[in-house]
């Protein structure tokens, strides 16, 4: 079983411009969830998608968005970026939650992104 | 809110030698699951064990294994017969059951010495 693929590996941006970063979860997979990851503040939530909808969301600026697709792919976006935006960004997947349940989330190999 | 703290920034093991990486944690939810992943350098988070709230008996997978305290609300990693191939940075993780979000800690670094 293929695990979840995320691209691209590596992205060099400058100040201002916008990216976009996906996220192909494991098949059969229905929840996506993504992660920034910087020396500084750590791992952080960005959001959670299931079934197309936001299920959840950090406590980031609106820069940040993100969807989901029928076939469970998942997209992030960030607009204007900053300096501060430079980071490994995560995504994972896992089943379907649901009460009682806990969810082992796999995790791709990240997007390392670069802003000057 | 839920919070999650390791206090170890760097942890030192010779191989062989068993290891214990500390990790607490702050939540108000009565259901949740403690999670502990290792990070090698490439960058990829690797699940290593899960610990349900109401889970009588502590957690074991293989070498990998959960000291799970509930009232002093602590969730430590005990590796045993460290290898090399065990360097790496270690997160302690807490979510809500029935839900994917995880709050991380900060890691602790390991490093096995031959």
């Amino acid at each position: 079983k293929a695990g979840v693929t995320q691209t691209p590996r590596y992205l060099i941006k400058t100040r201002g411009q916008q990216v976009t970063l996906s996220c192909s979860p494991i098949s059969g997979h229905r929840s996506v969830s993504w992660y920034q990851q910087t020396p500084g503040q750590g791992l952080q939530f960005l959001f959670e998608y299931f079934s197309e909808t936001q299920r959840n969301k950090g406590n980031f600026p609106g820069r940040f968005s993100g969807r989901q697709f029928s076939n469970s792919r998942s997209e992030m976006n960030v607009s204007t970026l900053e300096l501060g935006d430079s980071a490994l960004y995560l995504c994972a997947s896992s089943l379907e939650p649901g009460p009682g349940n806990y969810n082992e989330q796999f995790f791709g190999p990240g997007t390392r992104l670069t802003v000057l | 809110a839920q919070k999650i703290t390791q206090t170890q920034p760097g942890m030192f093991v010779q191989e062989k030698e068993a290891v214990t990486l500390d990790c607490t944690y702050d939540t108000s939810d009565p259901s949740y699951g403690l999670f502990w992943y290792k990070q090698p350098s490439s960058g990829e988070m690797i699940f290593l064990i899960y610990q349900g709230s109401y889970d009588q008996q502590n957690a074991t997978e293989g070498r990998y294994s959960l000291n799970f305290q509930k009232a002093r609300k602590s969730a430590n990693l005990v590796i045993s017969a460290s290898q090399l191939g065990d360097s790496a940075m270690y997160f302690c993780a807490i979510g809500e059951l029935g839900y994917s979000t995880l709050t991380f800690g900060k890691g602790t670094m390991l490093l096995v010495s031959p």
